[in-house]
Formats: C-alpha cells, structure tokens, sequence
C-alpha cells in the first residue's frame, strides 16, 4: 500500500505570494490533517478534514485554508505569505476521524518564504 | 504553557549507552503516541499505549504510560546510529487536535 505523499517536497516563495500543497493520503483513508512545523513553535496543528467537511481547525489565522476532494485528497493553501510561514508542512491521514486512530504521515513539504 | 512536555530537550549518548526520554502532560494522558523523526523529514510512527500502566516494546525501544503522573517514557537499550533522530510524543487533546511535545533530539556517538 503506498504511504502518504506530498507535492511538492520543496517550495521557495517571496512574501506576499499564495502557496498551494498537495497531500494524497493512503488509499481507503478518509481523514486527513495538516500540520506546521518550525524550530520555534514545534509541531501544530491546522485544520483536519474528514470527507469532504472541515472539522477542526487550529489557531492559524485566516490565511490558512484548506479542502478536501472527493477522493480524499487535500490542498492546503496560504495566501499573502509572511516571512514566518516558512516551515515544514506535514500531512497526516487516518481511516476515521480523531478517536485515537494512529495517523499516517508524510514526507512533508519544505516551504521557504524569503 | 505546553500541554505535552519533553525533556530532555537534546540528548547525546556514546553509542552501546541505554537512555530515557520523557514526556509529561498538563492534564490526566489516557493514551500517548511516540514517533520518531529524521532531521526534515516525516514521523514514523513508533508505538501507541493507551492504558495506564501498559508497556510496548519493538526492537530495542520501550516505552511506558504511567496515568497516576501523566507521563510516559521511552526507553532505548544499547543504542546505535540509526537510533539518532527527534522523538515526539503526542495525544489527542480534544476529539480531532493531535498535539505534540517540543520534541527531544537524539544524537548518538560512535
């Protein structure tokens, strides 16, 4: 069974740019959640999506936006971005929503914002 | 304040030594997950415990919820190379918030 992947492993933006990643989760998986990264703050979380429904989402401010398509995958975008966005951006998949479910990563994707 | 905290922050050991990671939660862990992470990389998952007082072990790693002081630990014997990496402790902080400690960095000398 393929794992979680994510598109594209590395991004390099200027301020002010929007940024769109991808993230198809394993196959059969209907949850799938987002997570920022830094040295500073650690891992976060965003948002998670469960068929097609956002259901939760985290202290992250509107410029974060996510979706989730019919066959599980999920965009996550960032529009006007700042300096601090720059980060490891990690998705997560699972069969069902939260519940103690273990969660299935992916490689990530490296956002620079320069 | 930090709803799961590790430490040692940084921790670096002579290969073959045995080490112990802790994690500790502000409120009552009904469960923990630990990963493990490559510098840039994606978690891998390590073990799930969900019961006070359970005890998991894969290869050399074992770790162990303890609910009365809301802390797990992970416990590494005889450690080499590939041990290296960040450990990360997590629960579910509200039905659908997976939330993580700060992460504890694991470097192994030969």
């Amino acid at each position: 069974k393929a794992g979680v992947t994510q598109t594209p492993r590395y991004l390099i933006k200027t301020r002010g740019q929007q940024v769109t990643l991808s993230c198809s989760p394993i196959s059969g998986h209907r949850s799938v959640s987002w997570y920022q990264q830094t040295p500073g703050q650690g891992l976060q979380f965003l948002f998670e999506y469960f068929s097609e429904t956002q259901r939760n989402k985290g202290n992250f401010p509107g410029r974060f936006s996510g979706r989730q398509f019919s066959n599980s995958r999920s965009e996550m975008n960032v529009s006007t971005l700042e300096l601090g966005d720059s980060a490891l951006y990690l998705c997560a998949s699972s069969a069902i929503a939260g519940g103690y479910n273990e969660q299935f990563f992916g490689p990530g994707t490296r956002l620079t914002v320069l | 304040s930090q709803e799961l905290e590790q430490s040692p922050q940084s921790l670096i050991v002579q290969e073959g030594k045995n080490l112990t990671i802790n994690c500790t939660s502000s409120k009552t862990l009904y469960g923990l997950y630990w990963y493990k992470q490559k510098y840039g990389e994606g978690l891998i998952f390590l073990m799930m415990l969900q019961k006070g007082g359970e005890e998991k072990s894969h290869e050399k790693i074992t770790a162990k919820l303890d609910e009365k002081k809301q802390q797990s630990s992970l416990h590494i014997t005889a450690s080499q190379p590939s041990h290296a990496g960040i450990y990360l402790c997590s629960w579910w902080w509200g039905a659908q918030k997976l939330v993580f400690g700060q992460g504890t960095r694991l470097t192994i000398n030969p």
